[in-house]
């Protein structure tokens, strides 16, 4: 079945340092990809996605690349902030065919910014 | 504003009541999601609806139930809560089933 595999962390990084998170995915067809972020108390929100090879998503200085090649879709943003800590989930969904609905996720990145 | 409402906020419940936690969505959004999320696990489909009238099951739909009388509401059932049932529980709804969903603020529940 469809699969996400992502760094758990905890991730530590200091203010202003660069960040990535990893994501990779199994999947048989040509899925959407998505990262969401949740907060301390909160729901999960959507952050960027992408929904085919090579899209660039992006917002609030995050990127991520949907790299089919690779099966790759990896966070990035030049210089965090401790605002951006929270727990990161990636994700997929396929956009047409059988089986259970709803998006598949990783089991999350939890990233800590000290100042 | 427009989203997702769920309730309660937290429950803590005896094992062996029964339970519903209820999901209005305001955004008719034909396809609605309940997932639970567990440390260490991340979050796992329970149930999913793609229009009103119709429900499936997820990856861990056991000790659960859903209904769909119409578009806006959701609830998600435990007949019979059992000590594994504590979570947080996120209802979840989309425009259609290809694209994004938007999430509501949970609800955590403790069964004791």
């Amino acid at each position: 079945g469809d699969s996400v595999t992502q760094m758990e962390g905890p991730v530590t990084l200091s203010e202003e340092a660069f960040l990535t998170i990893n994501c990779t995915y199994t999947a048989t067809g040509y899925p959407s990809l998505f990262w969401y972020v949740q907060y301390p108390g909160e729901g999960l929100q959507l952050l960027l996605k992408a929904t085919k090879a090579d899209d660039k998503g992006s917002n609030k200085g995050f990127e991520a690349t949907y790299r089919k090649e690779t099966t790759s879709f990896h966070l990035e943003k030049g210089s965090v902030q401790v605002s951006d800590s929270a727990v990161y989930f990636c994700a997929l969904r396929m956009d047409s065919g059988g089986g259970a609905d709803g998006l598949t996720f990783g089991k999350g990145t939890h990233l800590i910014i000290q100042p | 504003i427009a989203g997702i409402t769920q309730a309660p906020t937290s429950q803590i419940l005896a094992a062996g009541r029964r339970m519903t936690l209820r999901c209005t969505q305001d955004m008719r959004h034909n396809a609605m999601y309940w997932y639970r999320q567990d440390l260490g696990l991340g979050l796992r489909l329970i149930h999913y609806s793609n229009t009103a009238g119709t429900t499936g099951k997820g990856e861990v739909p056991d000790g659960y139930s859903v209904s769909r009388a119409n578009t806006d509401d959701f609830p998600l059932t435990l007949a019979s809560a059992v000590p594994s049932q504590t979570s947080v529980y996120f209802c979840a709804s989309s425009a259609t089933r290809a694209t994004e969903a938007f999430f509501g603020q949970g609800t955590r529940l403790t069964v004791v």
